[in-house]
C-alpha cells in the first residue's frame, strides 16, 4: 500500500484533457507545498514534470499543470498527445520521512 | 547537464549485502543544498524512498529499512554508495538514484535505474 493514493489508470483521446489525483495526508501534501509529478516511460529514467505543486521545469510543455487542495494534489494533462502515454507518479515531501510516493497511474491515450 | 547512473550487481543471493554505486556529473556534492537520494521500485509496485545524503554529510534513511541501509559519498569521485544488508527476494527491484536540492525537496534528475534480483 502506497503512502499516497493515485488511481491505477486514466485515459483520454488525443486533444482531450485528463486529470490524475494524488491523495495524501496532513503529514505530507496537506502541510508542505513540495508535491512533484513524474512521467515514466518503461526502461527510461523518471522525468520530473511538475515540482512544488505547480512549477514546470524548463522544457516541460505547458500542457502539463499541477494544483493542490487540502490533502489532494492533481496533475492535468491538456491537449493529450500520443507521447503522453506513460506512467505518472506523484511524490510529496513528508518531513522526517522525506519522500512518499503514489502507486502510479497508467495513462492511456486512446 | 545533470546525469546520474546506477551500477552494481544484477543478482544477489538471499542474506547477502547489496552495494550500489551512483556515479553522477553536472553537479557537486560539496555544493550547499545538494543531495543524492536512492529510490527503488519492485516489479509492478510503487516507488519507495530508501535514503538520502546531503552536501553536509547529513544522512537520512527510510524508517522501515534504516537498520539495513548505509549511504556514503565520495565527493572527489562524484559517487554515492548505498549498501543494503540481509537481502531478501522481496528486495528485488529497480534501484534509482536521484539529485535533489534542500531548497525544493524535489528529486529532479534521476538515473535510468538498475534492476537487482535477489535469488538463490
Amino acid at each position: 500500500q502506497s503512502a499516497l493514493t493515485q488511481p491505477p489508470s486514466a485515459s483520454g483521446s488525443p486533444g482531450q484533457s485528463v486529470t490524475i489525483s494524488c491523495s495524501g495526508t496532513t503529514n505530507d501534501i496537506g502541510v508542505y507545498n513540495y508535491v512533484s509529478w513524474y512521467q515514466h516511460h518503461p526502461r527510461k529514467a523518471p522525468k520530473l514534470i511538475i515540482s512544488e505543486v505547480s512549477k514546470r521545469p524548463s522544457g516541460v510543455p505547458h500542457r502539463f499543470s499541477g494544483s493542490k487542495s487540502g490533502n489532494t494534489a492533481s496533475l492535468t494533462v491538456s491537449g493529450l498527445q500520443a507521447e503522453d502515454e506513460a506512467d505518472y507518479y506523484c511524490s510529496a515531501y513528508a518531513g522526517s520521512n522525506f519522500w512518499v510516493f503514489g502507486g502510479g497511474t497508467k495513462l492511456t491515450v486512446l | 547537464q545533470i546525469t546520474l547512473k546506477e551500477s552494481g550487481p544484477t543478482v544477489v543471493k538471499p542474506t547477502q549485502t547489496l552495494t550500489l554505486t551512483c556515479t553522477f556529473s553536472g553537479f557537486s556534492l560539496s555544493t550547499s543544498g545538494v543531495g543524492v537520494g536512492w529510490i527503488r521500485q519492485p516489479p509492478g509496485k510503487a516507488l519507495e524512498w530508501l535514503a538520502v545524503i546531503f552536501w553536509s554529510d547529513d544522512k537520512r534513511y527510510s524508517p522501515s529499512l534504516k537498520s539495513r541501509l548505509t549511504i556514503t559519498k565520495d565527493t572527489s569521485k562524484n559517487q554515492v554508495v548505498l549498501t543494503m544488508t540481509n537481502m531478501d527476494p522481496v528486495d528485488t527491484a529497480t534501484y534509482y538514484c536521484a539529485h535533489t536540492l534542500s531548497t525544493t525537496w524535489t528529486l529532479d534528475f534521476w538515473g535510468q535505474g538498475t534492476l537487482v534480483t535477489v535469488s538463490s
